[in-house]
Parts: structure tokens; sequence; C-alpha cells
């Protein structure tokens, strides 16, 4: 089973900073296989990156994904208020899916 | 856009069997390249994922909850479905249905969610 670990664990900034979320894997993951999640409070997650860097439909292109084989980082280059949630990454196994634990970006 | 709704009882005993309905509008859950999920998330925790099943019925269960976890397929209701038998309290978590796209070697994704379902645990 393939273990995402991501980091930090909650992220503390403010409005218009930078945001980077780092997703790393136990052993190497096919870029095609790995996407990224946005939750807020109460809701299910959004789909906003898919094979590493593809960003979905609608998604704003301060949203930026990148890396490869067991390190991948998802970038928001200005955090908009909207913006502040839980991240997850997420990869294809073999036989099975498995998620990062999350990072939450939360208001300083 | 298709849409994804979650059903079933929010209160299940221990011991007991959890069931839950997924009813799928919008589109076809017999289209090509759909996989269709379920996945949890115990409170303040991350998300899991429980397993799939394909409109012609082969399944994927995650390894943890193999032995208790059945995913089946209604395709004249357009619905699938989720049991978990044995149910303790530490499967208390908000249940997901959820739309596995993987439709090319780029487009591996989760893209559509249905609004999630709190299922407790408790006698």
């Amino acid at each position: 089973e393939i273990v995402l670990t991501q980091s930090p664990g909650t992220l503390s900034l403010s409005p218009g900073e930078r945001a980077t979320l780092s997703c790393r894997a136990s052993q190497s993951v096919s870029s095609n296989f790995l996407a990224w999640y946005q939750q807020k409070p109460g809701q299910a997650p959004r789909l906003l990156i898919y094979a590493a860097s593809g960003r979905a439909t609608g998604i704003p292109d301060r949203f930026r994904g990148s890396g490869s084989g067991t390190d991948f980082t998802l970038t928001i280059s200005r955090l908009e208020p909207e913006d502040f949630a839980v991240y997850y990454c997420q990869q294809y196994g073999a036989s099975f899916v498995t998620f990062g634990g999350g990072t939450k970006v939360e208001i300083k | 856009q298709v849409q994804l709704q979650e059903s079933g009882p929010r209160l299940v005993k221990p011991s007991q069997t959890l069931s839950l309905t997924c009813s799928v509008s919008g589109g076809s859950i017999r289209s090509h390249g759909y996989y269709w999920t379920w996945i949890r998330q115990l409170p303040g925790k991350g998300l899991e994922w429980i397993g799939y099943i394909y409109y012609n019925g082969s399944t994927s269960y995650t390894p943890s909850l193999k032995s208790r976890v059945s995913i089946s397929v209604d395709t004249s209701k357009n619905q699938f479905s989720l049991n978990l038998t044995s149910v303790t309290a530490a499967d208390t978590a908000v249940y997901y249905c959820a739309r596995d796209t993987r439709l090319s070697a780029y487009q591996y994704f989760f893209d559509s969610w249905g609004q999630g379902t709190l299922v407790t645990v408790s006698s």
C-alpha cells in the first residue's frame, strides 16, 4: 500500500500570501494518478488537480500542481478568502486508492 | 452534469449491517470509464477509500475492510449500494458516494461526489 504523507498539517497564512503544500509518497507514484482535492467544512471534497498538474474544470489558475515520483506539491499563488480549507492529495495504486492525511490552510 | 445522492439509515446498532444506497442522476451508471465508489471520513479525520464497483459488477475494496464490505450495483435503477457488516463505533463516519472517472491515461480522478451522509453506530 502506498502511503501519502502531507505536510505541514496546518498552514497559517494571510490572504494574498502564497501557500505551498507537500505530498510525499512512500514509493513512486505515476504522475498520471496523483490528484488534489479541496474540502470546506460540511462539504464534499472538490477536485482541483488531476494527473499531478492538470487543473480541473473551473479551477482558477492560482492553483498549480507539480511534482513527480514521490514528491508532489500544490501551490496556491495568492490566497483568496475562499481558499481557506483542507487539501488532500490522492493516488491510484495498482489495486486501490489512498488519500493523504490532509493539510489545513487557515487564516493567520 | 451527473449528481449523486446517498440514502439510508443514519443510526445503526453495533454488530449490525450498515447499508447505504447512492442514486445517480444526469448520467448512466453503465457508462464506460466510470467506477462507482464509496469513501468515508471519520469524525475530524481524513478521507478513506472503501471501494468501487464497475457497471459490469467488477469490484475492488480496501484491504482493511475487505472482510466486511460489499458493493453492489442496480443498473435498472441507476443506483449502487454499500453494505458494511459487523459495525462498531469505529465505523461512525460521513459516508460519501463518488464517481471515479478513468477515461484515459491522463484522466483519473473523483469528479462528482454526493453530499455525504453521517452514519452513527450506537446502541
